[in-house]
């Protein structure tokens, strides 16, 4: 069976600081590959999307960038975070049609 | 206008009772539909997936889609303290596609 995996869990970071969130992906090949912000009150928001190694696309212009280095493997950066940047971080996978199963979630707060 | 529309409550219910949680979005080339539930803190589990109109039956939980007036629906039956969470809408124009989510209704169900 397919497991998606975040890391870490929670983070809480100074204004300015770089940032580096992990999804990894296991049982499955080439998957759609998905990074989503849940910020309170307003739902969830498409950041990034991946077909495959090396083709991202970005859904929200803004400081934060994505990059697919191996098949099963999504890291969701910045080089400056800012207070706005705070939210829960979701990672999702799907086969190339079908449903979205997303991972347990990155808690960021900037301070 | 947003997309997705929902309801974002609290929707407080006895243990037992029927649940009818709706969303209401506003492009009709929307194809396929979804519900999540999210516990506190956690990721979205993935409930039902549906395409086009009609309805779909797991266990207590059935999903309705009409698509002539732009419309879904999530019906839990013998609601359980445990579906206490909030529950999401969702919706692609194609099947594997980025998704448009509602804010998310929050639920409990009392003992």
């Amino acid at each position: 069976s397919q497991t998606i995996h975040q890391w870490p869990a929670t983070l809480v970071q100074p204004v300015g600081s770089p940032l580096s969130l992990e999804c990894t992906v296991e049982g499955t090949s080439n998957p759609n590959l998905y990074w989503y912000r849940q910020a309170a009150g307003r739902g969830l928001q498409l950041l990034f999307y991946s077909v495959g190694i090396g083709q991202i696309s970005s859904e929200v212009p803004q400081n934060l960038s994505a990059s697919r280095p191996q098949d099963r493997q999504f890291i969701l950066s910045s080089k400056k975070l800012l207070l706005s940047d705070s939210g829960f971080y979701l990672c999702a996978w799907s086969e190339v049609r079908g449903e979205q199963f997303f991972g347990p979630g990155t808690r960021l707060t900037v301070l | 206008q947003k997309e997705v529309e929902q309801d974002p409550g609290p929707l407080s219910v006895p243990e037992g009772a029927i649940v009818s949680l709706n969303c209401t979005y506003s492009n009709s080339a929307f194809q396929y539909f979804m519900w999540y539930r999210q516990y506190s803190r956690k990721g979205p589990e993935l409930l039902m997936y549906t395409y086009s109109s009609g309805n779909k039956e797991d266990g207590r939980f059935t999903a309705q889609v009409d698509k002539s007036s732009k419309y879904i629906s999530l019906f839990i039956r013998d609601s359980q303290p445990s579906d206490s969470a909030t529950y999401l809408c969702a919706m692609s124009v194609n099947s594997g596609y980025a998704l448009n989510f509602g804010k998310g209704t929050s639920l409990l169900v009392t003992p």
